[in-house]
């Protein structure tokens, strides 16, 4: 069952703290992305990767960390640097080449109390 | 000058008539083109894509490309209540997708 997973579902944090948000792919593409949607906001690249160990900051990668040392997988953190973390993260992967598409995984809800 | 545009709508059709939906892009060269569905509290989902000036068509829904006006646009024909969602372009550009801001479409019985 090939597929872009995302965990977990719904996360809470305190100010102050740090928390992974994880994104796992089984599709063998290339390319993972990372972008934050803020409610009636349209998506925002925060980082991208196209090769393993290699990564380039998007539009709003201050606050952020990523991580790329599996094909499958693209870690990301949300420090205590980010100072409005709450949003909807995505997760995102295609082959790499201009034709090829991009599909999301189904996002992670991070609410900062 | 954004580099992905949308009109920000909602965009109110009735059930059963077509909804088209719009975007422009600014730069010239780019040539893969997509839109996704967004139901709210959902992922995007990809719906179509198009690569090359003229018409793509998959069950109702059509995408169309104008290079030399730099646009796309995406028609959905005999629109359903269940179509009511956001609908995302998204312009390929060297390495990554440029998104618009997206269409909030409603279909009203």
């Amino acid at each position: 069952d090939g597929g872009i997973t995302q965990s977990p579902k719904y996360l809470f944090r305190k100010e102050g703290q740090n928390v992974t948000l994880s994104c796992e792919q089984n599709l063998n593409h290339d390319a993972m992305y990372w972008y934050r949607q803020d409610p009636g906001q349209g998506l925002r690249l925060i980082y991208y990767s196209q090769i393993v160990n290699d990564f380039q900051k998007g539009d709003i990668a201050e606050g952020y960390s990523v991580s790329r040392e599996k094909k499958e997988s693209f870690p990301l953190t949300v420090t205590s640097a980010q100072k409005n973390p709450t949003a909807f993260y995505l997760c995102a992967s295609r082959p790499l080449g201009r034709q090829n598409e991009q599909f999301f995984g189904p996002g992670t809800r991070l609410t900062v109390l | 000058q954004k580099e992905v545009e949308q009109n920000s709508g909602p965009l109110s059709v009735p059930e059963g008539a077509i909804a088209s939906l719009n975007c422009t892009y600014s730069d010239r060269g780019s040539q893969s083109f997509f839109w996704y569905r967004q139901y709210s509290g959902k992922s995007p989902e990809l719906i179509m894509s198009i690569y090359s000036n003229g018409d793509q068509e998959d069950g109702r829904f059509t995408a169309q490309l104008n290079k030399a006006s730099q646009y796309v646009s995406l028609l959905i024909r005999d629109s359903q209540p269940s179509d009511s969602a956001t609908y995302l372009c998204a312009v390929y550009n060297t390495d990554k997708l440029i998104f618009g801001t997206g269409t909030r479409l409603q279909v009203f019985p």
